[in-house]
């Protein structure tokens, strides 16, 4: 079946812009996590959605960050003002509620250039 | 706040020699310790994974440990290949495997 999608695959923007990256879970899977990384490091936790909802947003830098999940499926991950620093791939992950198994599946990721 | 700590960063190892990475961690609350393996620009992908209610796992090739009482865990790699040359990461998470801090990795070679 389809895995994690991302998209877009590249963006890159000016400082100071506003962007959108979206994340499209695997089917069924009700929990969703947004994840940073930067080069030559791990991926760092910024929020994780069960449902529609933000179960844990603690891990987002700042109020320039913001996600939402409206219908529990697609997600979106919104930086205002955008600075250098923000510059670093952003992965998506899905995971099943419940299950046996507490695997995350990871998107392809977004390679945010800030410029 | 919580952290995982992984080491080496980097280890190189003959084909066919053993490979251990290292972790220890802060909190805890922690549970669910998953292992992942990422290759040069591709997305980390779940290698094992171990609750703390076990002390061992065991999959071919790739074992890990858990000690709860020092809180440190660790990936066991024999007979090395050449495809297993990548990144790995290290993470813990509490119950339900949601919120999950990752270590920075560590990048092994295996040389033929």
């Amino acid at each position: 079946g389809a895995g994690v999608s991302q998209t877009p695959s590249n963006k890159v923007t000016e400082k100071g812009k506003y962007v959108e990256l979206r994340c499209d879970p695997i089917s069924g899977h009700t929990a969703l996590y947004w994840y940073r990384q930067s080069l030559g490091q791990g991926p760092e936790f910024l929020i994780y959605f069960q449902g529609t909802g933000a179960a844990d947003d603690s891990g987002l830098p700042n109020d320039r960050f913001f996600a939402v999940r409206p219908e529990g499926s697609v997600s979106t991950l919104k930086i205002q003002r955008t600075e250098r620093g923000d510059s670093a791939v952003y992965l998506c992950a899905s995971s099943l509620t419940g299950g046996a198994s507490y695997e995350q599946y990871f998107g392809p990721g977004t390679r945010l250039t800030v410029t | 706040g919580e952290n995982v700590e992984q080491h080496p960063s980097t280890l190189s190892v003959q084909e066919g020699d053993s490979a251990v990475i290292k972790c220890t961690y802060s909190d805890s609350a922690s549970n669910y310790f998953p292992w992942y393996k990422q290759e040069l620009g591709k997305r980390p992908q779940l290698i094992i994974d171990i609750r703390s209610n076990v002390g061992e796992k065991k999959d071919q090739r790739i074992a890990v440990t858990l000690n709860k009482t020092a809180k440190h865990f660790s990936l066991h790699i024999t007979e090395t290949q050449p495809e297993d040359s990548a990144v790995y990461f290290c993470a813990a998470s509490g119950a339900g495997g949601f919120k999950t801090i990752f270590g920075a990795g560590t990048r092994l070679f295996v040389k033929a």
